[in-house]
């Protein structure tokens, strides 16, 4: 099984700050990577899809890259409504995985 | 637009079963897979498996095999997931999604809790 370990495990972050998450995997994954944005009492949504292809809708301050073992995820000047849990998760083999997930507090 | 709609809340005892809906509208539903994925109180996303709706090829997370079983209904367009001799640390919310490697659609949600 592939494991992901995110870090940090919790960040608190001014409005306007860069948010830079790490999701780490136990081997190569190619690009098969994807990171979701979960907030309170809501269904995961789709951020970014095989690390760095942006998805309809969501707003163009979300950002991936990486390949093989390391992955980002970046938001670009952060807004208050980007308070949540992050979730890298793998599709490159079974059994599917998810990181631990980044908590995200708006100071 | 895509959605998938889950059935509601449940409460079971220990050692019951539930069975979990999942009814998809808005794209071809054998054209994609859907994968099953659970939230413990305040804890992580867990996956717990994929079905494929176009020929229903199952792949389940080791921890649950023997537990739960995945199936679709192409006529109605509806996943569903059953999971079996329900203990404690089964209580979560378990979601439904659609997947092609990503998963870019989410149900609701469906609060399952298992207390004597």
């Amino acid at each position: 099984e592939i494991v992901l370990t995110q870090s940090p495990d919790f960040q608190s972050v001014t409005p306007k700050e860069k948010v830079t998450i790490t999701c780490r995997a136990s081997q190569s994954i190619g690009s098969s990577l994807h990171w979701y944005q979960q907030k309170p009492d809501q269904s995961p949504k789709l951020l970014i899809k095989y690390a760095s292809q942006s998805i309809s809708g969501v707003p163009s301050r979300f950002s991936g890259s990486g390949s093989g073992t390391d992955f980002t995820l970046t938001i670009n000047s952060l807004e208050a409504e980007d308070a949540a849990t992050y979730y890298c998760h793998q599709s490159s083999s079974l059994p599917w995985t998810f990181g631990q997930g980044t908590k995200v507090e708006i100071k | 637009q895509v959605q998938l709609v889950q059935s509601g809340a449940e409460v079971k005892k220990p050692g019951a079963s539930v069975k979990v809906s999942c009814k998809a509208s808005g794209y071809t539903f054998t054209s994609y897979g859907i994968s099953w994925v659970r939230q413990a109180p305040g804890q992580g996303l867990e996956w717990m498996g994929w079905i494929s709706a176009y020929n229903g090829n199952t792949n389940y997370a080791q921890k649950l095999q023997g537990r739960v079983t995945m199936t679709t209904d192409t006529s109605t367009s509806t996943a569903y997931m059953e999971l079996r001799s329900l203990r404690s640390d089964d209580t979560a919310v378990y979601y439904c999604a659609r997947v092609s490697g990503e998963m870019a659609a989410w149900g609701q949600g469906t609060l399952v809790t298992v207390s004597s």
